[in-house]
């Protein structure tokens, strides 16, 4: 079946830097995408989303970018913290929103 | 508010054994679902409901049942455990009105060996 992926399974920046995650999708059909940040012995926490009529929006310090026609998503941390250190995963859902399939998660590494 | 709940924190099983994970949550939220999550690997949806009496199949829901008799409670339960059922199992709920992720909240996970 079709499934979410991402590109970098580990990725270790610095601090202040800016980080990019990057996240691809197969169906073309899905049409609402979720990125969600988990800290180790957590569930999962909502960061972002954005809906299939968009190509951006922008949070506080996240960026989400999405990109149609080569079914990629991304999501930009600005001015990356120790605190933003995580495993983010990206999902998709088509429809109704019952169902979320999740990618299977880049893990970010902050260095101070 | 508590928020999601879930009980037993860590549980080790044996083979063939039975156990019931607990998911409570007090916020009101019509739509509960349980995922979980293996090494390396993203949540799967195991099973959902959208309202009391009300439950649905996700994307890997053999070995497991649920129920949902109130809008606070959905346990899920294990009838033989297997080793292939460890995990780490994550319970979520969030209005259903909308459609917005935003609102799902997350519990903080029950981790299940099955030896």
């Amino acid at each position: 079946g079709e499934s979410v992926g991402l590109h970098l399974p580990t990725l270790s920046v610095q601090e202040g830097d800016n980080s990019i995650i990057n996240c691809a999708y197969s169906n073309s059909a899905s049409d609402y995408f979720i990125w969600y940040k988990q800290e180790s012995g957590k569930g999962p926490q909502f960061i972002i989303d954005i809906r299939s009529n968009m190509d951006k929006r922008q949070g506080q310090r996240v960026t989400v970018l999405l990109n149609k026609t080569v079914k990629h998503l991304s999501l930009q941390i600005a001015a990356t913290q120790p605190g933003d250190s995580a495993v983010y995963f990206c999902a998709e859902n088509i429809g109704s929103n019952y169902k979320l399939t999740f990618g299977k998660g880049t893990l970010l590494t902050v260095n101070p | 508010n508590a928020g999601v709940t879930q009980t037993p924190k860590f549980q080790v099983l044996k083979t063939g054994q039975s156990m019931t994970l607990q998911c409570a949550q007090d916020m009101n939220h019509e739509y509960m679902s349980w995922y979980r999550q293996d090494p390396g690997m993203g949540l799967r949806l195991i099973h959902y409901s959208v309202g009391a009496g009300i439950t649905d199949q996700g994307e890997v829901p053999n070995g497991y049942n649920v129920s949902r008799s109130t809008t606070e409670d959905f346990p899920l339960r294990l009838l033989s455990a297997a080793p292939s059922q460890t995990s780490v199992y994550f319970c979520a709920s969030r209005i259903l009105a909308g459609g917005n992720q935003e609102t799902q909240y997350f519990g903080p996970g029950t981790r299940l060996l099955v030896l």
